[in-house]
């Protein structure tokens, strides 16, 4: 079935870097953008960014601009986010949400479980 | 960017009961890029309705999606026990892509 599997909980000490995947299965890979969502504990969910699979062009929210890298590996359909110096703040669950319409503006029809990155020294 | 204020913050309600959500925006959204989902707990979001209107896949008619511009609104005609979680809008329009602060339904 179509579905987004993502990688498992990562804790990490301010200014370190985390990579979260996430893996597509069951549709074309390459046939939509790849959206990442954050949410904090208890709060609700914020828009990172997206990435075209086909072609490896992002496009992120203006907060995460200068610190979120988004990749992708087409060879194996997973795409890739990662965050760079770390603050206790960013301790989040990460999504990875396919867009239904493959045009960057867009509802969200299959999501990734979810990865919980906590931030702690 | 586009503020999305939903409201209320909690609706208390009775399994049979009517729920109706708000969502409201700051600028109008234009071609009705809105969305709905539903969050439970320690689970991720699912979509339900997308266009403002049309159901996603595998939702039950008694969601419906209704509203234009900047106020648009969820209802569920007859809330099953199934359906006590939190809803959350989202505008995807051309100012990019937010989220609304959620309104979470409980039972009464």
């Amino acid at each position: 079935q179509v579905q987004l599997v993502q990688s498992g909980a990562e804790v990490k000490k301010p200014g370190a870097s985390v990579k979260v995947s996430c893996k597509a299965s069951g549709y074309s890979f390459t046939g939509y953008y790849i959206h990442w969502v954050r949410q904090a504990p208890g709060q609700g969910l914020e828009w990172m960014g997206w990435i075209i699979p086909n072609s490896g062009v992002t496009n992120h929210a203006q907060k995460f601009q200068a610190w979120v890298t988004m990749t992708r590996d087409t060879s194996i359909s997973t795409a890739y986010m990662e965050l760079s110096s770390l603050r206790p703040d960013d301790t989040a669950v990460y999504y990875c949400a396919r867009g239904r319409e493959g045009s960057g503006l867009e509802a969200f029809d299959i999501w990734g479980q979810g990865t919980l990155v906590t931030v702690s020294s | 960017e586009i503020v999305l204020t939903q409201s209320p913050a909690t609706l208390s309600l009775s399994p049979g009961e009517r729920a109706t959500l708000s969502c409201g925006a700051s600028q109008i959204i234009g071609s009705s890029h809105l969305a709905w989902y539903q969050e439970k707990p320690g689970l991720a979001p699912r979509l339900v309705i997308y266009d403002a209107t049309r159901r996603a896949t595998g939702i039950p008619d008694r969601f419906s999606g209704s509203g234009s511009g900047t106020d648009f609104t969820l209802t569920i005609s007859r809330l099953e026990p199934e359906d006590f979680a939190v809803y959350y809008c989202q505008q995807y329009g051309k100012y990019g892509l937010t989220f609304g602060g959620g309104t979470k339904v409980e039972i009464k």
